[in-house]
């Protein structure tokens, strides 16, 4: 089946500095790919879309100058999260579909734990 | 996007039927259903996805009514290892599915 590759699974850094996340389509091309994050006990909060070639569209309330998002190729989409503070401590999953049709079901990565200092 | 009510949590012991339902009241003609599964620490996984009357897999049965306004994922005989959350989306079939969680149903297995 299809499968997105996320890393890394866990991170973590000081306040201030920079954090780079990748998402990879191991088996199969994608044009879109999804950011969302996820606090403890909560459900997932779509951050952005990912576009391949193009720039990312970001959801209301989401900083798009402190999460950078990069998708430059058909298999990756980077997310940068710039000047990390403790509140953006969480975990960050990424997803992408698979099929053409918009239909498809989204498949995700395993997510990245990042703890901020 | 149609929203979506689930049950915040639900129990059960192994080896029972477990019914999750799902409501979206506001589903549109060129909505899809689809549920996802999700451990601690992990991403969602695909359970199934449907867009009306029954679709079973290897895993679940996903039922939806004629009128489409709510639906249920039936998990035969669960283990301790379906303790999990599980959400119920909606999403139109016009572009790429941007989907948006709702609260999700957790359920937990006992033995």
């Amino acid at each position: 089946g299809a499968v997105v590759s996320q890393h890394p699974s866990r991170v973590i850094c000081k306040s201030g500095t920079s954090v780079k996340i990748e998402c990879r389509s191991l088996d199969f091309q994608a044009t879109t790919m999804f950011w969302y994050r996820q606090f403890p006990k909560q459900s997932l909060m779509l951050m952005a879309t990912s576009n391949e070639g193009s720039k990312a569209t970001y959801e209301q309330g989401v900083e798009k100058d402190k999460f950078l998002i990069n998708h430059a190729s058909l298999t990756l989409s980077t997310l940068t999260v710039t000047s990390a503070h403790p509140e953006d401590s969480s975990f960050y999953i990424c997803s992408a579909a698979s099929g053409t049709g918009s239909n498809s079901p989204l498949h995700f990565g395993n997510g990245t734990r990042l703890t901020v200092t | 996007l149609a929203k979506t009510t689930q049950p915040i949590s639900m129990d059960s012991y192994e080896g029972q039927e477990v019914n999750i339902t799902c409501s979206h009241n506001n589903i549109a003609t060129n909505d899809y259903i689809t549920w996802y599964q999700q451990f601690p620490s992990q991403g969602p996984r695909f359970i199934i996805q449907g867009y009306k009357t029954k679709v079973t897999n290897e895993v679940a049965s996903l039922f939806i009514p004629a009128d489409r306004k709510s639906s249920t994922l039936s998990l035969p005989r669960v283990s301790l290892s379906d303790t999990a959350v599980y959400y119920c989306l909606v999403a139109s079939n016009t572009g790429f599915q941007k989907l948006v969680f709702g609260t999700g149903t957790r359920l937990l297995v006992s033995p």
